[in-house]
């Protein structure tokens, strides 16, 4: 059974990183095909892919935010740490971790429950 | 990166067939991407529903029902969502999501459903 869920600050101030961590069980990502990948929401709005790890430890980014996003991956610890530099309000959303499998048909299928980050001062 | 264009609600009664639709700018053609489809309900996750290629390349999701399947308006170069036989249950946000290319993901700005 494959879960995630993440775990941070639910409270961070304008221009400080954010710093969130996936923990998940259920698989390894030492295996071939299988990445997890960051998807936050703002209050009210649209799901918007931030960043994706794989098992060989490629990284991508979203285009928009690449600048600003460092995505990392400890298999023994089955953990993934996404940051974030210099947060805004706008970035105030529930932040997803998610598995893929990219040997199979590449969707997101199992989500974490999400973690509410709140930027204000 | 590409803008997945949804409409921001749709509604349908109990019983009914609902389609969402996902539409694609027009320099990407819908017929080269794989659509994902997305079910969202209040205070939950995202739930992966299908994928939708072509009537011989696609998925359902672990548990997703039948009447819940995708297809594609080459004309609108649009995904579809097509939902049947509709239940109270099925009231949600549903997101469509492409590979614009094999290193970054776009999803849609989602459409509400409601089952009246």
């Amino acid at each position: 059974q494959i879960t995630l869920k993440e775990s941070g600050p639910t409270l961070v101030k304008p221009t400080q990183t954010l710093t969130l961590t996936c923990t998940f069980s259920g698989f390894s990502l030492s295996t071939s095909g299988v990445g997890v990948g960051w998807i936050r929401q703002p209050p009210g709005k649209a799901l918007e892919w931030l960043a994706l790890i794989y098992w060989n430890d490629d990284k991508r980014y979203s285009p928009s935010l690449k600048s600003r996003l460092t995505i990392t991956k400890d298999t023994s610890k089955n953990q993934v740490v996404l940051t974030m530099t210099n947060m805004d309000p706008v970035d105030t959303a529930t932040y997803y971790c998610a598995h893929i499998d990219i040997g199979a048909t590449m969707e997101f299928d199992y989500w974490g429950q999400g973690t509410l980050v709140t930027v204000s001062s | 990166q590409p803008v997945l264009t949804q409409p921001p609600s749709s509604s349908a009664s109990p019983g009914e067939s609902a389609r969402l639709t996902c539409t694609l700018p027009s320099d990407i053609n819908v017929g080269s991407y794989n659509i994902y489809w997305y079910q969202q309900k209040p205070g939950s996750p995202p739930r992966y529903l299908l994928y939708y290629y072509s009537d011989s390349d696609k998925g359902q999701g672990s548990g997703v029902p039948s009447r819940f399947s995708g297809s594609k308006d080459a004309s609108a170069n649009t995904g579809i969502l097509l939902i049947s036989g509709l239940q109270s249950e099925d009231e949600a946000d549903y997101y469509c999501m492409i590979w614009p290319s094999n290193a970054h993901v776009v999803f849609g700005g989602g459409t509400k459903l409601t089952v009246l």
